[in-house]
């Protein structure tokens, strides 16, 4: 089942300019994170959120948090080429003692140059 | 630095033919995870092992068959590979639960 969606699901901007995505879930969690995909590359971890946090930053990435909308949002600022990727939320489920990640479709963003 | 390594890139099969895709992790980390990735369909779990010497499944194991062979290398088993595996597959690990996810550069494989 999936517990996170992403939104939009493909995002086309100028380089430059600020790109907004965002992921919504379905059951309570203890964190969130973001992850990055380039094209024929496996994804890379970009950030986690944990849920007593609203807002984290990473250079030039801004995560927000609301648990009670159960939904957060990546924030990348002046974006360039190279952000071009897919990007991908996940959250965690319990399963007894361990905890395995619950993707979402990803939102594929290209930065146009 | 390897972090996660998986063979081979690349594989091609026929309809029934088997299959082992391996992969290794250099960084200690306790769990190990497959997944497979579709066009529109994410990423979606196959199998995982939380810890040396347990494995588990997970949204999609029909099919497949999984070993930890040791803390470092867990592979995936394709006994007789059908059209509908086709696909890219991605291995992970992490070092505990609520930690990042560290994932290898995936095998695509095609079966024909």
């Amino acid at each position: 089942s999936q517990q996170g969606e992403e939104d939009p699901q493909a995002l086309s901007i100028q380089e430059g300019e600020n790109a907004t995505m965002n992921c919504s879930y379905k059951t309570s969690i203890n964190n969130l994170q973001w992850y990055r995909q380039n094209s024929g590359r496996g994804l890379v971890h970009l950030i986690l959120i944990r849920s007593n946090e609203r807002e984290k930053h990473s250079g030039r990435l801004r995560v927000t948090l609301d648990t009670s909308k159960k939904s957060s949002s990546l924030l990348i600022t002046a974006s360039r080429a190279a952000d071009t990727a897919s990007y991908f939320c996940a959250t965690p489920q319990r399963t007894g003692a361990n905890s395995k990640l619950t993707f979402g479709k990803g939102i594929t963003l290209s930065v146009r140059p | 630095n390897a972090g996660v390594t998986q063979t081979p890139k690349f594989q091609v099969l026929k309809t029934g033919q088997s299959m082992t895709l391996q992969c290794a992790q250099d960084m200690n980390h306790n769990s190990m995870y497959w997944y497979r990735q579709d066009p529109g369909m994410g990423l979606r779990l196959i199998y995982y092992s939380a810890s040396e010497g347990t494995t588990d499944k997970g949204e999609v194991p029909n099919g497949y068959n999984v070993s930890r062979l040791n803390k470092r290398e867990f592979s995936l088993r394709l006994e007789s590979a059908a059209p509908s595996q086709t696909s890219v597959y991605f291995c992970a690990s992490r070092v505990s639960s609520n930690q990042p996810q560290h994932f290898g550069d995936g095998t695509r494989l095609s079966i024909l």
